[in-house]
């Protein structure tokens, strides 16, 4: 099984910061890794695919990088609708997530 | 537009079966693939499995190899997910997800159910 690990586990910062989220496969993956925002009792919502693509309707604020093991979601300005915990995803091989990342108000 | 409608909350005991239906519209069923995912409390997603409603396909995790049985109903656009021999470790939102790709599968999921709660307690 391929394991996914985020970091940092829980960030805090404000509004207008760049924030950068970071995910490591235990092996390579190519570009087969997605990024998902999940607000506390909703489902989680697609941000970005194949590394990244980011998903038509997707604030452009939001972009991703990498391949291979390493991969970073960068939101360029964060706005308050933007506290929310993120995950990372491989597809690869089926399917599995990172642990996520809570971006929280500093 | 697209949706996928879950069945509601459930209380379990231990060594119980639990079954969770999941119910699409706004799209052309059996051409995309339907994935389930759990997250425990406070915890993170995890991958159960996947089928394909053309047909009925399915593909398991290994983990749960031999306690989940995903099924369809084509009449009704409904796709459903038994977990059997519960354990209190198997309390999590159960999600279902639609394949982002029409026709194959790609493993990541454009579209999410709402939830359904399964608790198992004795």
């Amino acid at each position: 099984d391929i394991q996914m690990t985020q970091s940092p586990s829980t960030l805090s910062a404000s509004v207008g910061d760049r924030v950068t989220i970071t995910c490591r496969a235990s092996q390579s993956i190519s570009s087969w890794l997605a990024w998902y925002q999940q607000k506390p009792g909703k489902a989680p919502k697609l941000l970005i695919y194949k590394a990244s693509s980011l998903k038509s309707g997707v604030p452009s604020r939001f972009s991703g990088s990498g391949s291979g093991t390493e991969f970073t979601l960068t939101i360029s300005s964060l706005q308050p609708d933007d506290f929310a915990t993120y995950y990372c995803q491989q597809y690869s091989t089926h399917s599995s997530f990172g642990q996520g990342t809570k971006v929280e108000i500093k | 537009q697209v949706q996928l409608v879950q069945s509601g909350a459930e209380v379990k005991k231990p060594g119980a079966s639990v079954m969770v239906s999941c119910k699409a519209s706004g799209y052309s069923f059996a051409t995309y693939y339907i994935h389930w995912v759990r997250q425990a409390p406070g915890q993170g997603l995890e991958w159960m499995g996947m089928i394909n409603p053309n047909g009925g396909y399915t593909s398991y995790a290994q983990k749960f190899q031999g306690r989940v049985t995903m099924t369809r109903d084509t009449s009704t656009s409904t796709v459903y997910m038994e977990l059997s021999s519960l354990r209190s470790d198997d309390t999590a939102v159960y999600y279902c997800a639609r394949d982002a790709r029409q026709l194959v599968e790609v493993y990541y999921f454009d579209f999410w159910g709402q939830g359904t709660l399964v608790t198992v307690s004795s």
